[in-house]
């Protein structure tokens, strides 16, 4: 149990456009999910929590409008990189909960990479 | 300030051998728990082990085991007898009651396993 699917596993695409990745809970219900983002060999940077029904927490210093996040329903949170340019070129992973509890483990997605050329 | 600390960069060690990955905390946050991840190669984030605050003994699961010192803030990962399967990426991870339920991660450990 506690599947979290993350779609696409790699993109490449070109500087100036957008680009969404879908994160979504497979068998369980998700009221949040959090977004992550990691360089090589570097920590996981929270970026956003997402909550289902309502606008997305961001963490200090991420751009809102470069990152939309959007969380249509129990299962699925988007993250949509507007006007990708190089320096966005990271790997973006997204996670949830079973349950708001502070015990309950987060389960993660296998990541997106991302490339913008 | 960082409210997780991983000291350690990288770390090599033999099969079967045991190994410490070291994790302070910071936190003045009485309820907490405190989360270890495997990340291998391929970037997926494989949940370990989990220590809450408030629990007396150390947390155990099969090879893993923790090793929670709440006075000193720490909460070290002991890896028993080693597999090449072990060679990844370790990442300490803290989620404060009071701070909703994001989980913050320190720098991460690899850990480099050798026949």
């Amino acid at each position: 149990g506690a599947v979290v699917s993350q779609h696409p596993s790699w993109v490449i695409c070109k500087s100036g456009t957008s680009v969404k990745i879908e994160c979504r809970s497979l068998d369980f219900q998700a009221t949040t999910m959090f977004w992550y983002r990691q360089f090589p060999k570097q920590s996981l940077m929270l970026m956003a929590t997402s909550n289902e029904g309502s606008k997305a927490t961001y963490e200090q210093g991420v751009e809102k409008d470069k990152f939309l996040i959007n969380h249509a329903s129990l299962t699925l949170s988007t993250l949509t990189v507007t006007s990708a340019h190089p320096e966005d070129s990271s790997f973006y992973i997204c996670s949830a909960s079973i349950r708001d509890l502070l015990n309950s483990p987060l389960h993660f997605g296998n990541g997106t990479r991302l490339t913008v050329t | 300030a960082q409210k997780i600390t991983q000291t350690q960069p990288g770390m090599f060690v033999q099969e079967k051998e045991a190994v410490t990955l070291d994790c302070t905390y910071d936190t003045s946050d009485p309820s907490y728990g405190l989360f270890w991840y495997k990340q291998p190669s391929s970037g997926e984030m494989i949940f370990l082990i989990y220590q809450g605050s408030y629990d007396q003994q150390n947390a155990t699961e099969g090879r893993y085991s923790l090793n929670f010192q709440k006075a000193r803030k720490s909460a070290n990962l002991v890896i028993s007898a080693s597999q090449l399967g072990d060679s990844a990426m370790y990442f300490c991870a803290m989620r404060e009651a009071q701070a909703g339920t994001a989980l913050i991660f320190g720098k991460g450990t690899t850990l480099s396993v050798s026949s």
